[in-house]
């Protein structure tokens, strides 16, 4: 259980465009989703936490125009790179936090994290 | 005070060794303590996690050592296998005042660990 799905796997895309990446829990609900970047040989980066229903929370440093981010669902929230240049490219990951008493019962809530997304931008 | 310092940077063990990955941490409210494996190319996955009542949590041939007062935690690998070789992140979160979920967890820098066969 606690698996979480990330679309697409990987995107190349010209610069000036728009690319929107999905973060799904597959099998529990999650109020709150994170999303990270993360460069390569680095840590992860939160960029934003996003509460379902509410605006997301976005890190200092972090334009909330450039990454667009929506909760619409209890299992699906999407990160939109709006007018993307190549310094955005990056792995960009997801991650749900399993709240208590939704999923197995568990006393405390774990975050668990989607397979990653590339993106390179042209 | 948000920090998480892991060390070291890079760690190459023999098949069957032990591997030792610390971490420290500034922010005595942190109350929550996880460590993630990443394979290249993928996300992360949690491999076990502590809290700071207990000082020591083992989960086959991964334990967690806590010491609360000096505000340090290590993850020990037991007979590391080249299966293993990974990148390793500690990580650290809190409650809110008066909240029941974690917030956001606060990562240290990584440690990539080389297993030799």
């Amino acid at each position: 259980g606690a698996v979480v799905s990330q679309h697409p796997s990987w995107v190349i895309c010209k610069s000036g465009t728009s690319v929107k990446i999905e973060c799904r829990s597959l099998d529990f609900q999650a109020t709150t989703m994170f999303w990270y970047r993360q460069f390569p040989k680095q840590s992860l980066m939160l960029m934003a936490t996003s509460n379902e229903g509410s605006k997301a929370t976005y890190e200092q440093g972090v334009e909330k125009d450039k990454f667009l981010i929506n909760h619409a669902s209890l299992t699906l929230s999407t990160l939109t790179v709006t007018s993307a240049h190549p310094e955005d490219s990056s792995f960009y990951i997801c991650s749900a936090r399993v709240e208590p008493g939704l999923a197995g019962g568990r006393s405390y809530n774990e975050q668990f994290f989607g397979p990653g997304t590339r993106l390179t931008v042209l | 005070q948000q920090q998480v310092k892991q060390s070291p940077q890079s760690l190459i063990v023999q098949k069957g060794g032990i591997s030792i990955i610390n971490c420290a941490y500034e922010n005595t409210a942190f109350d929550y303590f996880p460590w993630y494996q990443q394979f290249p190319g993928k996300g992360p996955a949690l491999l076990i996690a502590i809290r700071p009542d207990v000082s020591e949590k083992k989960e086959g041939r991964f334990t967690i050592s806590f010491n609360k007062s000096a505000k340090q935690f290590s993850l020990h690998i037991m007979d590391s296998q080249p299966g293993d070789s990974a990148t390793y992140f500690c990580a650290a979160a809190r409650r809110p005042a008066g909240g029941t979920s974690y917030g956001k967890l606060t990562f240290g820098q990584g440690t990539i660990l080389t297993v030799h066969p």
